[in-house]
């Protein structure tokens, strides 16, 4: 068990709906990653938040935002959900480990389905 | 464009063979090389990591070979057991940066 938690494991919807996916980092972490993994493409970085603030951002498409609370929790929003959108998305939370930089810990992830 | 390239796509070894997975990477600003072991309906997790001023690094049965000059890396999985059976990803972190490029993930079965 990695500390991350992610909320809910599943998640069945319809296109053109909008859902929002929880994450809770490990207890002192300040950076929030969002990975989307889709069968085609594999592990994608989305964006990351550091103590509330957008550090970076990946192939995150404008339909998709995302926020991190004072409480350092997450939340990943999909709008306008296309099929193309079903995959699973994982957060992941990280911790500064000397000269390796920050570690990634991932949680279980969210499988989306979008029918 | 894959930043990360990956390979095989799968791999079946025997229990106590040896599983070998590269990877090869065009950018020269990375300089961090992790690799993610992730079990079904779980997320990856660290298993073991390189940075590229060292040539190898084991850990267990685990071990990283990094060839700078040919910008590629492998994973060697030494006396591979069933409960090794996973798929792995190699990924690469630039300079500066925190966030991972992920290689297309090998899925590995470790046959008895």
């Amino acid at each position: 068990d990695s500390g991350v938690t992610q909320t809910p494991k599943h998640l069945i919807t319809a296109t053109g709906q909008r859902v929002t996916l929880r994450c809770s980092p490990r207890s002192g972490d300040l950076s929030v990653y969002w990975y989307q993994q889709s069968l085609d493409q594999g592990l994608q970085f989305l964006i990351q938040y550091y103590n509330g603030e957008e550090r970076a951002k990946g192939n995150i498409l404008e339909r998709f935002s995302a926020q991190q609370f004072p409480d350092l929790h997450s939340e990943l929003n999909l709008s306008s959900l296309e099929l193309g959108d079903s995959a699973l998305y994982f957060c992941a939370s990280s911790v500064a480990q000397g000269d390796w930089g920050e570690t990634q810990y991932f949680g279980p992830g969210t499988r989306l389905l979008v029918l | 464009q894959q930043q990360v390239k990956q390979s095989p796509q799968s791999l079946i070894v025997q229990k106590g063979g040896i599983s070998i997975i590269n990877c090869a990477y065009e950018n020269t600003a990375f300089d961090y090389f992790p690799w993610y072991q992730q079990f079904p309906g779980k997320g990856p997790a660290l298993l073991i990591a390189i940075r590229p001023d060292v040539s190898e690094k084991k850990e267990g049965r685990f071990t990283i070979s990094f060839n700078k000059s040919a910008k590629q890396f492998s994973l060697h999985i030494m006396d591979s057991q069933p409960g090794d059976s996973a798929t792995y990803f190699c990924a690469a972190r630039l300079t500066g940066a925190n966030n991972l490029f992920f290689g297309t993930g090998t899925r590995l079965t470790v046959i008895p």
